[in-house]
């Protein structure tokens, strides 16, 4: 199956810094997906981006299909950002999802 | 619009009880539906999936089973727990097949005893 890497795994910033996570895939997928991971366990949508660059708010990001990786990148960062984000990727003749294992960020104040 | 819920949120089992999760989804017919656990600490890894009422797929050989009943009901069952059993128990569905974007329900944490 598809493998999917994320990094890095753990990451510290202080509030205000700017961060850029990244996802690694194995194989050609027809979507990708970044999740925010909040303390209560909810995962929140971030985007839903299979190509190019999409942006909201503080948040945006950039996959390239061609060479398998996609970048989430934070700005200006707050300590709501803290959590965990994960990069999902669908292959859909699988018809199935399979998420990288997460980057923990940590902001402090 | 489309929503997602879980229950119950949080549930305290002995080990060797029963258990039930129940996923169910308003606003759209016929979505795919899954089944995920997180253990402490970890990623995501896919249980169940379902296309269709009566329609299981199995990912991971376990104590665990699935049944969809409705078609926008989903439920985790077990005769007879595990402490291995234990985490944190996420239902979701894709909007659509073709685009295969996820959505989450809230999330059901289990503690087996």
């Amino acid at each position: 199956g598809i493998q999917v890497e994320q990094s890095p795994p753990d990451l510290i910033l202080q509030e205000g810094a700017n961060s850029t996570l990244r996802c690694n895939f194995s194989d050609s997928v027809n979507n990708l997906q970044w999740f925010h991971q909040n303390p209560w366990g909810q995962l929140i949508n971030l985007f839903y981006i299979p190509s190019g660059t999409k942006q909201n708010g503080r948040l945006s990001a950039t996959t390239v299909a061609t060479e398998r990786y996609s970048l989430l990148y934070i700005s200006s960062s707050q300590t709501t950002d803290s959590g965990v984000y994960f990069c999902a990727v669908l292959n859909t003749n699988a018809g199935k999802s399979t998420f990288g294992d997460g980057t923990t960020l940590t902001v402090k104040p | 619009s489309q929503t997602i819920h879980q229950w119950p949120a949080t549930l305290v089992q002995p080990v060797g009880s029963p258990l039930s999760l129940e996923c169910t989804v308003e606003g759209t017919s016929n979505p795919n539906l899954y089944w995920y656990r997180q253990a402490a600490g970890r990623g995501l890894q896919l249980l169940f999936y379902s296309v269709g009422i009566g329609q299981i797929s199995s990912e991971v050989p376990q104590n665990l089973s699935a049944s969809r009943p409705q078609d926008r009901q989903f439920i985790l069952s077990s005769k007879k727990l595990l402490l291995s059993d234990s985490g944190f128990y996420l239902c979701a569905w894709m909007g659509t097949p073709r685009t295969g974007e996820l959505f989450f329900g809230e999330g059901s944490r289990l503690t087996v005893l």
